[in-house]
């Protein structure tokens, strides 16, 4: 259980253009949905948090304006790049908090990543 | 603020041998301690977790006990395989955090020849 189903996993875009990368929960509700970024060698960087229904968390240094958080439901969070450039090509990955109280667990699943090459 | 730092990396081993990658932590809380893999072109899988102090976390072969004294989480696996050939993260939630977002380490890539 606890799937996160993340679309596209690569994507090719031209400068200029805006991709958007959707990240489903499948099987529970995500109410809170992480954003990282992951360049080439090197760790995930958080770029923004998610909850449902109201406005992400961005971490500083992150442009909100270009990457768009979407989270209308408890099932489907979307970040969108706009206007992408080269520099904006990198390893997008998703990830849910998942929280079973009956199992006191806790964990976080990811989606599968999506790598976003601009041209 | 919290921290995780893990060595650096490529880690080159031969078939079969010891495995060890050293993980500490810094956090202001209580936090739950993690270790994922990355393998070539894919996204993360949890390979085990610790949720208090002296638990250890296991899974296919991998074992990392968190130690509580010496703030430390050090992955270990007795005998790699070529298929162990991935990146390796460790990672921390702080429960007092109220985002309960997961802080990494660098990564360190491993290796593993035939």
């Amino acid at each position: 259980g606890a799937v996160v189903s993340q679309h596209p996993s690569r994507v090719i875009c031209k400068s200029g253009t805006s991709v958007k990368i959707e990240c489903r929960s499948l099987d529970f509700q995500a109410t809170t949905m992480f954003w990282y970024r992951q360049f080439p060698k090197q760790s995930l960087m958080l770029m923004a948090t998610s909850n449902e229904g109201s406005k992400a968390t961005y971490e500083q240094g992150v442009e909100k304006d270009k990457f768009l958080i979407n989270h209308a439901s408890l099932t489907l969070s979307t970040l969108t790049v706009t206007s992408a450039h080269p520099e904006d090509s990198s390893f997008y990955i998703c990830s849910a908090r998942v929280t079973r109280r009956t199992e006191r667990m806790e964990g976080y699943t990811f989606g599968s990543g999506t790598r976003l090459t601009v041209v | 603020g919290n921290s995780v730092t893990q060595m650096e990396g490529p880690v080159t081993l031969s078939e079969e041998a010891f495995l060890t990658i050293n993980c500490t932590y810094t956090a202001t809380g209580y936090p739950s301690l993690f270790w994922y893999v990355q393998y070539p072109g894919e996204g993360l899988q949890l390979l085990l977790k610790a949720t208090k102090a002296d638990d250890k976390g296991s899974n296919k072969g991998f074992e990392a006990t968190y130690r509580k004294e010496t703030t430390s989480f050090h992955l270990e696996k007795g005998s790699v395989q070529v298929s162990d050939s991935a990146v390796y993260f460790c990672a921390l939630s702080d429960r007092n955090n109220a985002g309960n977002m997961l802080t990494f380490g660098g990564g360190t890539r491993l290796m593993v020849k035939p």
